[in-house]
């Protein structure tokens, strides 16, 4: 799997956009960005993936770059409960199905 | 529909005891995954299967470590002897399918904490 380079921490102001981004500047072409959040003492959250096209879901948008080495993950009106560790991983979608985690962002939602 | 669950939330045992985690998958996912955190480390993949089957096992740490998925359905991680090493939380996550799109979207339980004494 790809490796991925994130920032360590962030700090977002409550009801404004946070923006994550994410260097992957060694992704396959049949590599998917994924991104899943942890918030404290539960379970990893699943929030969107993306091959090459920008993506939107319910929770967040997720715009990839043209040449695919970085995205960058956005929360459009960031809650106090968006509080977690981010995490930008990269992987295949059929074969080496493991998710590979890495230190992941902190992002801090500040009231 | 219910989640990923896994039992016990939370096990204290000795050293040189055995425990055994326990994951109930999403009802009709094939693929069930384990990984774990151990103290100050990153989330680790264990291993894969796919039903009944181990697909990837690549990350089991050592032979103290069996997993297994009979019939297809839960799975069990038992661990035995555990050592201090072993401590941390262990998550197990399933998906339906594989491949493309959202069919293969991993979906994580809460975790088990295991604390080794």
């Amino acid at each position: 799997d790809a490796k991925t380079t994130q920032p360590t921490s962030m700090d977002c102001a409550e009801g404004r956009a946070a923006n994550l981004p994410c260097n992957h500047s060694t992704i396959s072409g049949n590599e998917y960005v994924y991104w899943y959040r942890q918030i404290h003492s539960q379970g990893p959250q699943y929030i969107i993936h993306g091959l090459k096209n920008n993506e939107t879901n319910e929770m967040a948008s997720l715009i990839i770059t043209e040449d695919r080495k970085s995205s960058t993950l956005i929360l459009p009106h960031a809650t106090l409960r968006d509080t977690a560790v981010y995490y930008c991983i990269v992987r295949a979608n059929f074969g080496n199905e493991k998710l590979t985690f890495g230190t992941g962002t902190r992002l801090t939602i500040i009231p | 529909e219910a989640g990923v669950t896994q039992f016990p939330s939370h096990s204290v045992i000795e050293k040189g005891q055995t425990v055994t985690l326990r994951c109930d998958p999403i009802s009709g996912h094939d693929n069930l995954y384990w990984y774990r955190r151990v103290m100050g480390k990153e989330i680790k993949f264990l291993l894969h299967f796919v039903k009944e089957s181990k697909q990837d096992e690549s990350g089991m740490p050592n032979n103290r470590f069996l997993a297994e998925r009979t019939g297809g359905t839960y799975s069990t991680l038992k661990v035995q002897p555990a050592e201090l090493e072993d401590s941390g939380v262990y998550f197990c996550a399933s998906s339906q399918d594989r491949g493309f799109g959202a069919k293969n979207i991993q979906y994580f339980g809460a975790g088990t904490r295991l604390s080794v004494l």
